[in-house]
């Protein structure tokens, strides 16, 4: 049981590249979280889905975009990389619409310059 | 620019002691708790939760106590081994119905 996949693990873009962080759950949860965690502070809600076929903006959406291909995947996507955008990105799913519980992948490394 | 990153609380304790961790939330209408384990390069890891309705929580070596009063929330851990070195989130269900964390605190454990 893989739990939350993500792909890739490390990545490093040059500022105003683009590029999409791929996740994947195997447990069959409703609700999938994009999340990003800078140094020294607790995780922020970029982007979430409810349920497959919606999706909705978290705390700090700016620069990103999400789709929700499936039950399965929730993809992230950066359209043109900023340096402000370096973080730690992960990825969740949960039973729950308010993420009680949630599953967390490993997480991407993510570092623009 | 260069990114200087804050900080975060440490807790320092000795092999076998007790740790307790503590959290202050801010919204006096949250619900619902929950305490995540981030050990090194690794994903955060469900602990412990515990809904409004109750005060005190345990599971495994792991007791959440939540009061309302004050809008605090702690973690204690029993017996401290050093497997549980990690830094430690908790968070609350906000007002948008998400879950909100906090910064985070290490847990540092002596042998």
């Amino acid at each position: 049981n893989a739990g939350v996949t993500q792909t890739p693990k490390f990545q490093v873009l040059k500022t105003g590249q683009s590029m999409t962080l791929q996740c994947a759950q195997d447990m069959n949860h409703n609700s999938m979280y994009w999340y990003r965690q800078d140094p020294g502070m607790g995780l922020r809600l970029i982007y979430y889905s409810a349920s497959e076929g919606t999706t909705d903006k978290g705390e700090v959406p700016n620069g990103y975009n999400v789709s929700r291909l499936n039950k399965r995947e929730f993809s992230l996507r950066l359209e043109s990389a900023a340096p402000s955008q370096t973080s730690v990105y992960f990825c969740a799913s949960s039973e729950w619409v308010g993420g009680e519980r949630a599953f967390f992948g490993q997480g991407t490394r993510l570092t623009v310059v | 620019g260069e990114n200087v990153g804050l900080h975060l609380p440490t807790l320092s304790v000795q092999e076998g002691d007790n740790s307790i961790i503590n959290c202050a939330y801010s919204n006096s209408a949250s619900d619902y708790f929950i305490w995540y384990k981030q050990e090194s390069g690794k994903g955060p890891q469900f602990i412990i939760d515990i809904r409004s309705n109750m005060d005190k929580r345990q599971g495994q070596r792991v007791t959440v106590l939540l009061n309302k009063t004050v809008k605090h929330l702690s973690l204690q851990i029993a017996a401290t081994q050093p497997g549980d070195s990690a830094v430690y989130f908790c968070a609350e269900k906000g007002q948008g119905g998400k879950l909100i964390f906090g910064q985070g605190t290490e847990l540092s454990v002596k042998p």
